[in-house]
């Protein structure tokens, strides 16, 4: 069965601050993979997501993402973090077998920004 | 504006009786899913069904029940049965099959306290 792991659990950075979250997955076949965001007091959303093509893709809020295939893994990155990025994000990945697929959540990773 | 609809968002209940979260969604969609989110632990699938009266457990659909009568709703049911029923609960849809993508879009929860 294929599986999502988010090794981070808990983060805490200061604003301005790099940010990387990691994300490796389980499966060989073709995948669609997602990052979405847990704002407090709101619900998911999207943050970026990646179907094709370049795997460098950057979504909302200055957000970016790389999915290296040969390492199984889709990591999320920013630059320099703000307070208001502070949320809980989660790592999606769609397994695709034929017409049928099933989307696999990771355990999610608390950001935590300082300021 | 299309979404995702939600109801109640707080709800209590007493040990030994059902309860039923509302979804609904005017989104389109033909897949919806129930899913449970707990600290530490992720997004869980309950149940989904990807077209009108048709649905599948998930990976902890025990304890719970749904319908789908109607593409837009999808209610879920916590029965008496289910021993751990305090939780976040997330309804979502997507477009399903093989147009689908997995990217789902999510209603704002309904919390679940069993007193």
């Amino acid at each position: 069965a294929q599986s999502v792991s988010q090794h981070n659990h808990h983060v805490i950075l200061s604003e301005a601050a790099s940010l990387e979250l990691g994300c490796n997955y389980s499966y060989g076949g073709t995948v669609n993979l997602f990052w979405y965001v847990q704002y407090p007091g709101q619900h998911l959303q999207l943050l970026l997501k990646y179907f094709s093509g370049d795997p460098l893709v950057k979504g909302i809020k200055g957000f970016e993402a790389e999915f290296i295939k040969s390492k199984f893994s889709f990591n999320l990155r920013k630059p320099s973090v703000q307070w208001s990025d502070t949320a809980e994000y989660f790592c999606a990945v769609n397994a695709r077998t034929g017409t049928a697929s099933k989307l696999t959540f990771g355990t999610g990773t608390r950001l935590q920004v300082t300021l | 504006d299309g979404g995702i609809t939600q109801s109640p968002k707080y709800l209590f209940r007493k040990e030994g009786q059902n309860v039923t979260l509302s979804c609904e969604q005017n989104l389109n969609h033909d897949a919806m899913y129930w899913y449970r989110q707990d600290p530490g632990q992720g997004l869980r699938l309950i149940y989904y069904s990807q077209i009108v009266n048709d649905f599948q457990k998930g990976d902890i659909a025990e304890g719970y029940s749904v319908s789908r009568e109607k593409k837009e709703s999808f209610p879920l049911t916590v029965t008496s049965a289910q021993k751990n029923p305090t939780a976040f609960y997330l309804c979502a849809s997507s477009i399903a099959g093989y147009r689908g993508t997995g990217e789902l879009f999510f209603g704002e929860g309904s919390r679940l306290t069993v007193l």
